[in-house]
């Protein structure tokens, strides 16, 4: 699966639209762009995933790039409660594993 | 409809003692997913497990971790012998699937794991 990039800190202000940028220029055509984040140690959360069109759901916007070597993880409005680390994954589903990086720890100020 | 399920929540053991951690995976799903977190670490895949069947297990260390997901029951991660350097949060995932790029894993709140 592509390894992927991610600034490893953002800020947003509340109510503000956040803009969380990932690189994977070496995805290949059957990964999928998975996006998960971490409230401080519990559980990674499910937030979106596609593979070419852009994705929407209740929770974010996902914005694949044409080339799909980089995309955009948009949370519109940013609430305290998204403070978080997001990671960016490729994932195959060849393997079983999901390859978590570093991500974007993602600081919400009011 | 439950997420998926994973006891104890904390659970403290000895050096050399055994360590047990259950996953229920949600509703429908016979995939099954292990990965560490050490302390200020990232998360690492451990195993892959489908009913009865090990699909993946090249994250798991070769000695004294052992995981299975039974026909009936929760999947267990048991660590035997623990030492200091086990002390971490293990969480469990599960999918519907498997194989597929599109198949999502979901999480469970994971069990924090502090050996003495």
């Amino acid at each position: 699966d592509a390894k992927t990039t991610q600034p490893p800190s953002m800020d947003c202000a509340e109510g503000r639209a956040a803009n969380l940028p990932c690189n994977h220029s070496t995805i290949s055509g059957n990964e999928y762009v998975y996006w998960y984040r971490q409230i401080h140690s519990q559980g990674p959360q499910y937030i979106i995933h596609g593979l070419k069109n852009n994705e929407t759901n209740e929770m974010a916007s996902l914005i694949i790039t044409e080339d799909r070597k980089s995309s955009t993880l948009i949370l519109p409005h940013a609430t305290l409660r998204d403070t978080a680390v997001y990671y960016c994954i490729g994932h195959s589903g060849n393997t079983g594993k999901l390859i978590f990086g570093q991500g974007t720890t993602l600081q919400v100020k009011p | 409809n439950a997420g998926v399920m994973q006891n104890p929540r904390h659970l403290v053991r000895r050096r050399g003692q055994e360590a047990r951690l259950r996953c229920s995976p949600m509703k429908g799903h016979s995939h099954v997913y292990w990965y560490r977190q050490l302390p200020e670490e990232g998360l690492k895949f451990m195993v892959y497990l489908q009913k009865e069947n090990i699909i993946d297990e090249s994250g798991m260390p070769k000695e004294r971790f052992s995981a299975e997901f039974p026909k009936e029951g929760p999947s267990i991660l048991r660590i035997q012998q623990v030492v200091r350097g086990d002390s971490a949060a293990y969480f469990c995932a599960s999918s519907l699937r498997g194989g597929q790029g599109t198949d999502t894993q979901y999480f469970g709140p994971g069990t924090r794991l502090t050996v003495l």
